[in-house]
C-alpha cells in the first residue's frame, strides 16, 4: 500500500484569507496526481489532474503545483470565501497500482 | 445529465446478513471503484473493475464481493465475513487512463443494527 499524506488535517481560516496545503506521495513510477474537493453532503469533484514536473493549474481562485522528482504538490486557494469550505483529496497514481487517497485536509473558512 | 447514482443512501446490516450496494453509471465508463471511507481516514480502494466480467482486489477486499456483469453497474455485497462493516462507501467510475478523473456517487452509510 503506497503512502500519500496531506497536511494539514484541517485548517480554519477567515474569509479573504489565502491558504496552502500539501500533499506527498511516492516519487517512484508515477503517473499522475488527482485532487478532488468534497463538500458536506455531495460527492467529491475532480479539481485537477496533473502529470508532468513542475506542472501548475489553475480553477478561479484555487491552483495547484507539481514536483514529481521530491514526490509532493501544493494546493492554494487565493481569497477563501465560505463556500471554499470542504475537504481537499489528494490522490497519486503510481504504476501497478489504482489511485491511493491521502486523508484530506478540512478547510473551514468563517465570513 | 449524466452521473453515477448510488443507493440506498443509508443502509442497516443485521447480525450475519449480506448486504448490497447498488452502483449505476451512464457516463459509458469503462472502470468503476469500490471505497470505504472510516472516520478521519482518506478513501479505502475495496475493489475494481477496469471491464465487463473482470474485477481486482483493492486494498481492503476481505469480506467483500463485487460482479460486473453490465458496464453500466457495479454492485458491492457486503459479506457476514466483514466484521467491521459500519462506514460510508463510495462508488466511483473512470475511462481506464491514469489522466482522467474518478466521478463519484453520493455514497452509502452502511450501520449495524
Amino acid at each position: 500500500i503506497l503512502n500519500v499524506e496531506q497536511s494539514p488535517q484541517s485548517l480554519h481560516v477567515q474569509e479573504g484569507d489565502s491558504t496552502n496545503f500539501t500533499c506527498s506521495f511516492p516519487s517512484s513510477n508515477f503517473y499522475a496526481l488527482h485532487w478532488y474537493r468534497w463538500e458536506t453532503a455531495k460527492s467529491p469533484e475532480a479539481l485537477f489532474v496533473m502529470t508532468l514536473n513542475g506542472d501548475e493549474k489553475k480553477k478561479g481562485q484555487i491552483s495547484a503545483t507539481l514536483n514529481t522528482k521530491e514526490g509532493y504538490s501544493y494546493l492554494y486557494i487565493k481569497g477563501s470565501q465560505p463556500e471554499d469550505s470542504a475537504t481537499y483529496l489528494c490522490a497519486s497514481h503510481n504504476a501497478g497500482n489504482m489511485l491511493t487517497f491521502g486523508g484530506g485536509t478540512r478547510l473551514m473558512v468563517k465570513p | 445529465d449524466g452521473g453515477i447514482t448510488q443507493s440506498p443512501k443509508y443502509l442497516f446490516r443485521k447480525e450475519g446478513q449480506n448486504v448490497t450496494l447498488s452502483c449505476e453509471q451512464n457516463l459509458n465508463h469503462d472502470a468503476m471503484y469500490w471505497y470505504r471511507q472510516d472516520p478521519g481516514q482518506g478513501l479505502r480502494l475495496i475493489y475494481y473493475s477496469q471491464i465487463v466480467n473482470d474485477f481486482q482486489k483493492g486494498d481492503i477486499a476481505e469480506g467483500y464481493s463485487v460482479s460486473r456483469e453490465k458496464k453500466e453497474s457495479f454492485p458491492l455485497t457486503v459479506t457476514s465475513a466483514q466484521k467491521n462493516p459500519t462506514a460510508f462507501y463510495l462508488c466511483a467510475s473512470s475511462m481506464s487512463v491514469p489522466k482522467k478523473p474518478q466521478h463519484f456517487g453520493d455514497g452509502t452509510r452502511l450501520s449495524i443494527l
